[in-house]
């Protein structure tokens, strides 16, 4: 099955930063990523998928890139309501993965 | 608009069945555009897929815990559901339900990625 690595697994930077979080299959698997962010108690929500496609609604701050094994999720600015853990995840039609997150903090 | 909500006992005991049931607002879990999931989260930890089927297909579970989960769907009241059996305290976890569309009927928005979730529900095993 597909693993999913992310990295950094912490990351404390300012508001206005420009963010860069990195997502490693341990084969290809197209562009078939998505990215989410998740704040304490609540849901996953859906930022990108199949790579580089922003999730309506989301600011276009947030951009992923990437095919293949490597793909990255940005943030241009980071926004004060940006701080949170991020994940990648894939789904090949039956088996679902998710990389390990990322936890983004205030430096 | 559509939604997911999930319910079930927030307490059950060890080595008994765990059972939740998510249930659908606009939309019909008989939509064979999608995937139904169950994805459930440890504390202080990451995402954990536990299964999805779609309505008439196939169902994939994750094969760490296939031997105690079941997923199932209900159409009369729309609604799917999660049964684990034989719970110990590793089970305690938030469990969300999810929607995931599916290749092929996924133009315009996302293929193979949960976009609609359930806001979570908290399953504590313990005596």
């Amino acid at each position: 099955d597909i693993q999913l690595t992310q990295s950094p697994s912490f990351l404390s930077a300012s508001v206005g930063d420009r963010v860069t979080i990195t997502c490693r299959a341990s084969q290809g698997i197209s562009s078939y990523l998505a990215w989410y962010h998740q704040k304490p108690g609540k849901a996953p929500k859906l930022l990108v998928y199949a790579a580089s496609t922003l999730q309506s609604g989301v600011p276009s701050r947030f951009s992923g890139s990437g095919s293949g094994t490597e793909f990255t999720l940005t943030i241009s600015s980071l926004q004060p309501e940006d701080f949170a853990t991020y994940y990648c995840q894939h789904l090949n039609s039956y088996f679902l993965t998710f990389g390990g997150g990322t936890k983004v903090e205030i430096k | 608009q559509v939604q997911l909500q999930e319910s079930g006992p927030g307490l059950v005991k060890p080595s008994q069945t765990l059972s939740l049931t998510c249930t659908l607002f606009d939309i019909s879990v008989t939509s064979g555009g999608y995937y139904w999931t169950w994805i459930r989260q440890h504390a202080g930890g990451g995402l954990e897929w536990m299964g999805h089927f779609y309505y008439g297909g196939s169902t994939y579970y994750n094969p760490s815990l296939e031997s105690r989960i079941t997923l199932s769907a209900d159409t009369s009241k729309n609604q799917f559901s999660l049964k684990v059996t034989s719970v110990t305290a590793a089970d305690t976890a938030v469990y969300y339900c999810a929607r995931i569309p599916r290749l092929g009927y996924c133009t315009g928005i996302s293929c193979l990625a949960p976009d609609y979730w359930g806001q979570g529900t908290l399953v504590t095993v313990s005596s």
